[in-house]
């Protein structure tokens, strides 16, 4: 299995443009996270989907942030418009059945708003 | 979710045993324990995860108190790629259907050669 497979891996892009990261959890994964990691602020889960509906997503910072889930295989966080703030790490994780089967993770995109 | 605490950073040499320490003392009884750790440039990595009864796997050993206040990863013999920010995370059965994980900042391990 090629693991949790996240694009792009860099992005950089000015301020005010949108930005589209994309997510392909692990196969009959039923469970798909985006999490971001910073200096300041550490790991944050943003949200989090079961068979495809968004289950919490609390921890969206705010409306310019927004993700979605079409199919089991493909999901995707958009931040219109990107703030220089945006800048981080941005992890996609899946899971089989949730915390007690433990969480694949990607190797994250990193993105850098200028 | 109840909290955790970890020591900031923690050094062992190689080829030795590590035991990085988390305190849990406001723990429930349905309160699980998981491990993660995060190599330089790497997403998380699960290491363990356990409830009462000490786990082993492949990875590590999890030696959880008796009075369940505190737990232990036992890595048993340190390699430099186990390098690594260990994560402690605790979560509650009682939110079944709605875990999730929840990273604090994790001890910060250096292997020395």
């Amino acid at each position: 299995d090629a693991g949790v497979i996240q694009s792009p891996r860099h992005e950089v892009t000015e301020m005010g443009q949108e930005v589209t990261l994309r997510c392909k959890p692990i196969s009959g994964h039923n469970s798909l996270f985006w999490y971001r990691q910073t200096m300041m602020r550490g790991l944050e889960l943003l949200i989090y989907f079961n068979n495809n509906v968004p289950i919490d997503d609390s921890g969206m910072p705010e409306d310019r942030f927004s993700a979605k889930m079409p199919n089991a295989s493909f999901s995707t966080l958009k931040i219109q418009p990107s703030e220089p703030r945006d800048s981080a790490v941005y992890f996609c994780a899946s899971s089989e059945g949730g915390v007690y089967d433990g969480y694949t993770f990607g190797s994250g995109t990193r993105l850098t708003v200028v | 979710d109840a909290k955790t605490t970890q020591p900031n950073s923690m050094e062992s040499n190689e080829e030795e045993p590590v035991h990085l320490p988390c305190n849990h003392s406001t723990i429930s009884g349905t309160d699980y324990i998981h491990w993660y750790r995060q190599l330089p440039s790497q997403g998380p990595e699960y290491v363990i995860h356990g409830l009462t009864s000490n786990v082993n796997n492949r990875m590590a050993s999890l030696a959880i108190a008796e009075d369940r206040k505190s737990s232990t990863l036992i890595l048993h013999r340190a390699t430099l790629r186990d390098a690594a920010v260990y994560y402690c995370i605790l979560t509650s059965i009682s939110n079944f259907g709605n875990e999730k994980l929840t990273f604090g900042t994790g001890t910060r391990l250096t292997i020395i050669p």
